[in-house]
């Protein structure tokens, strides 16, 4: 257990919805990171978190957006859903008491039919 | 952009068999992470090498960091079915995390 907590684990929803992807990060991480896996993209970097504020942006398209919460939890929100957004959506948070090592949630898998 | 290749991209090998993953990039990283996804689980970190030429041990898995800081391998010796997974190289410049494609391996007993 990586000590990340990533909510829902599995979601269907259809193409034009909107769905949102909860992370609570580890116990006094202040970073968070949204990763999104797909079989033929590998593993994309999306945004990062720090402290409530934004600090690195990936590949995120404009139909998604990020927040993170006073209490450090995290939403990603995912509209407009295409076929082509199904995917595993990780959550992933570091800390100073840790090295800055990157602990990895479960994923929520998301399918868009 | 930068990138980080890996090689190869699958490998099914029989269980008791070497194994060298590759890792390589014309840009160079402060340091290179290794991780292992395993099915339905998020990838955790094997290991970081910081220094160029250094190398790591983890028990039968062998790590090292190329002189230049570009390149990166992972050498399994008697491979084992639970070493079964998808293997991560991610290459840090500028505190970002610039990631690899991963090798998908599969130890067959």
């Amino acid at each position: 257990d990586s000590g990340v907590t990533q909510t829902p684990k599995h979601l269907i929803t259809a193409t034009g919805q909107r769905v949102t992807l909860r992370c609570s990060p580890r116990s006094g991480d202040l970073s968070v990171y949204w990763y999104q896996q797909s079989l033929d993209q590998g593993l994309q970097f999306l945004i990062q978190y720090y402290n409530g504020e934004e600090r690195a942006k990936g590949n995120i398209l404009e139909r998604f957006s990020a927040q993170q919460f006073p209490d450090l939890h995290s939403e990603l929100n995912l509209s407009s859903l295409e076929l082509g957004d199904s995917a595993l959506y990780f959550c992933a948070s570091s800390g100073i008491s840790a090295g800055n090592t990157i602990y990895f949630g479960e994923g929520s898998w998301l399918t868009v039919v | 952009t930068q990138l980080l290749e890996q090689s190869p991209q699958f490998l099914s090998i029989q269980e008791g068999e070497n194994l060298t993953v590759y890792c390589n990039s014309s840009s160079v990283f402060s340091s290179l992470q290794w991780y292992r996804q395993e099915p339905g689980e998020g990838p955790v970190l094997l290991v970081t090498v910081v220094t160029g030429g250094e190398v790591k041990k983890l028990k039968r898995l062998t790590f090292q960091f190329g002189d230049a800081r570009k390149d990166s391998s992972l050498h399994i010796t008697a491979a084992q079915t639970g070493d079964t997974g998808l293997y991560l190289c991610a290459g840090d410049s500028n505190y970002q995390l610039i990631w690899g494609a991963g090798t998908k391996l599969i130890i067959k007993p």
